[in-house]
């Protein structure tokens, strides 16, 4: 069974500058959830959709990331203007439903300069 | 909100047990989970427990629940340098399936 997929694995930006990463969840799976990973810090939740809906954006900065998930299956999760905090690892991970265990991707590893 | 508190570091030589320790603060947790990150990849879910177990064993891990201290353990017998990694405890609580984690602990393992 192929795992999740995200794109691109790596991607340096200036601040100000924009950027998109993508993910593809392991397949049938109705829940995905979009992670930030600061360096020394665990994976903290920051969009969780089931289906193509959103359930929890509590944690999105909304003034600068958005995410939508199209047809219910990819993702796509956008930061404009990217600032120096932003460097992270960006994790996605599906679900088959809500309170299931969730699989993670590898993510896509992001640093601002 | 649930806090889940983990040691940073812990060293240990190839072929001795490893033990890894977390503890939360939520007693209405019901899902514990322990993940393991190795460099540049993402979370490999490594094994779960139910809050209503106290013990749950796989192969080499061994997971141990006191709920009475929210105190949750991970063993891994006859440690190998492959096991070097990051490992994430995660708790899920107060109704939410969104599990919260904690900060990590390394592993190294040395010869």
């Amino acid at each position: 069974e192929a795992g999740v997929a995200q794109s691109p694995r790596y991607k340096i930006i200036e601040k100000r500058q924009s950027v998109a990463f993508w993910c593809n969840p392991i397949s049938g799976h109705a829940t995905l959830y979009w992670y930030q990973q600061i360096l020394g810090q665990g994976p903290k939740l920051l969009i969780q959709f089931q289906n193509n809906g959103v359930v929890d954006d509590s944690q999105l900065p909304k003034d600068r990331f958005s995410a939508e998930r199209l047809k219910g299956v990819d993702s796509t999760l956008k930061i404009q203007p990217a600032k120096l905090e932003d460097s992270a690892v960006y994790l996605c991970a599906s679900s088959p439903e809500t309170g299931n265990t969730i699989y993670f991707g590898e993510g896509s590893w992001l640093t601002v300069v | 909100g649930e806090d889940v508190e983990q040691s940073l570091f812990l060293s240990v030589r190839e072929g001795d047990s490893s033990v890894i320790n977390c503890t939360y603060t939520d007693s209405s947790s019901t899902y514990l989970y322990w993940y393991k990150q190795e460099p540049g990849a993402g979370l490999q879910l490594l094994t779960y427990i139910f809050s209503n177990m106290d013990m749950k064993q796989d192969q080499r891990l061994t997971v141990l629940l006191n709920k009475k201290d929210k105190h949750l353990s991970l063993r891994i017998a006859d440690t190998q340098t492959g096991d070097s990694a990051i490992y994430f405890c995660a708790v899920t609580s107060g109704g939410s399936y969104i599990p919260t984690f904690g900060r990590g602990t390394s592993l190294i393992v040395h010869p």
